[in-house]
């Protein structure tokens, strides 16, 4: 079957580095996007990787490894406004998004 | 950017009524929205698929005559819950891709559902 595993929750001081790990076991693979959803909102997006390697965007990048079936979210300059779930979701062989559960990320000050 | 508008934010219904979901993507036509289902703490369920002029595509466990999909236009996609119960309370997201399949997806506000 297909499968997203991410941590449920994890827990980072304001000012501080994060990274969310993301592994995926799936038919065919089209692309990792991450998604930031606050509490109560609808999620937004904030990347995708379709080729291995690190994208940077600000303070959020996001590195790819096909070969390992494993990405992960890197968020820099901690603050208190980054606490959400953070989704990561792979696009199978058929576009079919699949969806990780999403790791709650808890910032304190 | 790419905007995807949904309404209403929230709604209240008693049991027994039918509720119907609007989502439109403002600056681009999209062929395909998603209707994806929220419950607190958990990830987004794939409910179904919303294919313009044709039928929806529904994910298993999705009973496909109490959740009506109407995707009638490029920019609009309605989802009906007909015969709302307690357990349909939910929220409740759309989403469509400005693009190709690989394009991200645009996600409406959500609408809140609790049915009485």
């Amino acid at each position: 079957g297909q499968n997203i595993d991410q941590p449920t929750e994890m827990t980072a001081t304001e000012g501080a580095i994060v990274q969310i790990n993301c592994t995926y076991q799936t038919s065919g693979f089209n692309g990792l996007f991450w998604y930031q959803q606050h509490a109560g909102e609808a999620p937004t997006f904030l990347s995708y990787n379709v080729l291995d390697g690190l994208e940077e965007k600000g303070r959020f990048s996001s590195f790819l490894s096909r070969s390992k079936g494993y990405s992960y979210l890197l968020l820099k300059e901690l603050q208190m406004k980054d606490s959400a779930s953070y989704l990561c979701a792979v696009l199978d062989s058929n576009y079919q998004l699949i969806w990780g559960a999403g790791t709650k990320l808890i910032i304190k000050p | 950017g790419a905007v995807v508008s949904q309404h209403p934010s929230w709604v209240i219904c008693k049991s027994g009524t039918s509720v119907k979901i609007e989502c439109r993507s403002l600056d681009f036509q999209a062929t395909t929205m998603f209707w994806y289902r929220q419950f607190p703490k958990q990830s987004l369920m794939l409910m179904a698929t919303s294919n313009e002029g044709s039928k929806a595509t529904y994910e298993q466990g999705v009973e496909k005559d109490k959740f009506l999909i109407n995707h009638a236009s490029l920019t609009l996609s309605t989802l009906t819950v007909t015969s709302a119960h307690p357990e349909d309370s939910s929220f409740y997201i759309c989403s469509a891709a400005a693009g190709t399949d690989n394009s991200p997806l645009h996600f409406g506000n959500g609408t809140r559902l609790t049915v009485t």
